[in-house]
């Protein structure tokens, strides 16, 4: 076990509607990361957070947003959602964001957008 | 877009022998890590390496770095059934980690 808690585990939806991923990371890391893993782009980075501040972007939609909150977990949220979004999102946390730590994942949720 | 290229892209071995998986990267780096997913589950950390070490071992896990050819490489000696699963390297670029396409790595008993 990681320490870090995502849910929900999985998540059917469908095309065009909106849904909130979330993530706790483990108890003392600030700093938070979203993945997306998908069978053709495999494991790309999105965003990361620290201590509530954005951190770093990576090739994010515009449709995907995300916060991190005072008690430090975060939420991904996904809006007009279209069926290349379906992939596993994995939550990672690390002490701070420094290029030395070690990143600790969560199980992921599987999005299915049909 | 993916900083490097795993190879090989799957591996299938017996029991008892040795897995070697490779990895290259395209950016100078500060150090590489290795993680390992179970299917369809959360990657693991396996062992990181820092631009300054050249070989690194943890248990049945050894680790090379040759940051002259930009490349890496995972032997897990011994193998075992349990360590089927995919393997993947990472580069850090500011925090942010850079998967390669990974190893399929599959040991039959």
């Amino acid at each position: 076990d990681s320490g870090v808690t995502q849910t929900p585990k999985h998540l059917i939806t469908a095309t065009g509607q909106r849904v909130t991923l979330r993530c706790s990371p483990r108890s003392g890391d600030l700093s938070v990361y979203w993945y997306q893993q998908s069978l053709d782009q495999g494991l790309q980075f999105l965003i990361q957070y620290y201590n509530g501040e954005e951190r770093a972007k990576g090739n994010i939609l515009e449709r995907f947003s995300a916060q991190q909150f005072p008690d430090l977990h975060s939420e991904l949220n996904l809006s007009s959602l279209e069926l290349g979004d379906s992939a596993l999102y994995f939550c990672a946390s690390s002490p701070s964001g420094a290029i030395k730590n070690i990143q600790y994942f969560g199980a992921g949720t599987r999005l299915s957008v049909l | 877009s993916q900083q490097g290229e795993e190879d090989p892209q799957a591996l299938s071995i017996q029991e008892g022998e040795n897995a070697t998986m490779n990895c290259s990267y395209k950016t100078s780096i500060n150090n590489l890590q290795w993680y390992r997913q179970n299917s369809g589950r959360g990657l693991v950390h396996l062992i990181l390496i820092r631009s300054n070490e050249r070989e690194k071992h943890s248990g049945r896990l050894r680790v090379t770095l040759d940051t002259s050819k930009k490349s890496s490489s995972l032997l897990i000696t011994a193998s075992r059934a349990a360590d089927t699963a995919s393997y993947f390297c990472a580069t850090n670029q500011g925090g942010k980690l850079i998967f390669g396409q990974g190893t399929e790595l599959s040991v039959k008993p």
